[in-house]
């Protein structure tokens, strides 16, 4: 199985900053990777696909970058609403596995 | 916008079966794939398998593949998920979606408690 590995595990951040997280694949996935966002109780939203492309609704503040083994998302200016865990998404072959998580919080 | 509505939490004693069921809201729900994902509490989503609405394919993760079922109802535009031979590792929020690779409408989620 492929090995999705995110760092950091917890991310601390000011409003408005911009944070980035990484995700990290044991093998190449071209460009095959997701992003969502979940928060406390509630199901996974899909923010990115394909590595780069922005799901319609999503803010333009989230982006997704990356290829291969390494991929970042990057949140512009960090928003009450984003506090959440986030986790990335392989499907390049059977089975997808996701990463263990990022949590983010308002410091 | 498609909307998917699961079914109410169970609890299930160990080697028993549940079955959980996800309703579609689109009209077009033929050919749709409908994934199930199951993450347990503070744990990592884990993706179960997918199933091609209104027809027999199917895909399974290995750690599934001999315990899980997949079906739907095009009548009534409903996705099922059948795990059988429960045990306690099983305990989760299970969660079905839809997409071809990403998820991009997701169910609320059901837990599933299984404890003798």
């Amino acid at each position: 199985d492929i090995q999705m590995t995110q760092s950091p595990s917890i991310l601390s951040a000011s409003l408005g900053d911009r944070v980035t997280i990484t995700c990290r694949a044991s093998e190449n996935i071209n460009r095959w990777l997701a992003w969502y966002q979940q928060r406390p109780g509630k199901a996974p939203k899909l923010l990115i696909y394909t590595a780069s492309s922005l799901e319609s609704g999503v803010p333009s503040r989230f982006s997704g970058s990356g290829y291969g083994t390494e991929f970042t998302l990057t949140i512009n200016s960090l928003q009450p609403g984003d506090v959440a865990s986030y986790y990335c998404q392989h499907y390049h072959i059977y089975p997808w596995t996701f990463g263990q998580g990022t949590r983010v919080e308002i410091k | 916008q498609q909307q998917l509505v699961q079914s109410g939490p169970e609890v299930k004693k160990p080697g028993t079966s549940v079955k959980i069921s996800c309703k579609a809201s689109e009209f077009k729900f033929g050919s749709t794939v409908m994934q199930w994902v199951r993450q347990a509490r503070g744990q990592r989503p884990e993706w179960i398998g997918w199933i091609v609405a209104g027809s027999d394919r199917t895909k399974y993760a290995p750690t599934f593949q001999e315990r899980v079922s997949l079906t739907t109802d095009m009548s009534t535009k409903t996705a099922y998920m059948d795990l059988s031979s429960l045990r306690s590792e099983d305990t989760a929020v299970y969660f079905c979606a839809d997409g071809s690779g990403s998820l991009g409408h997701w169910g609320q989620g059901t837990l599933v408690t299984v404890s003798s």
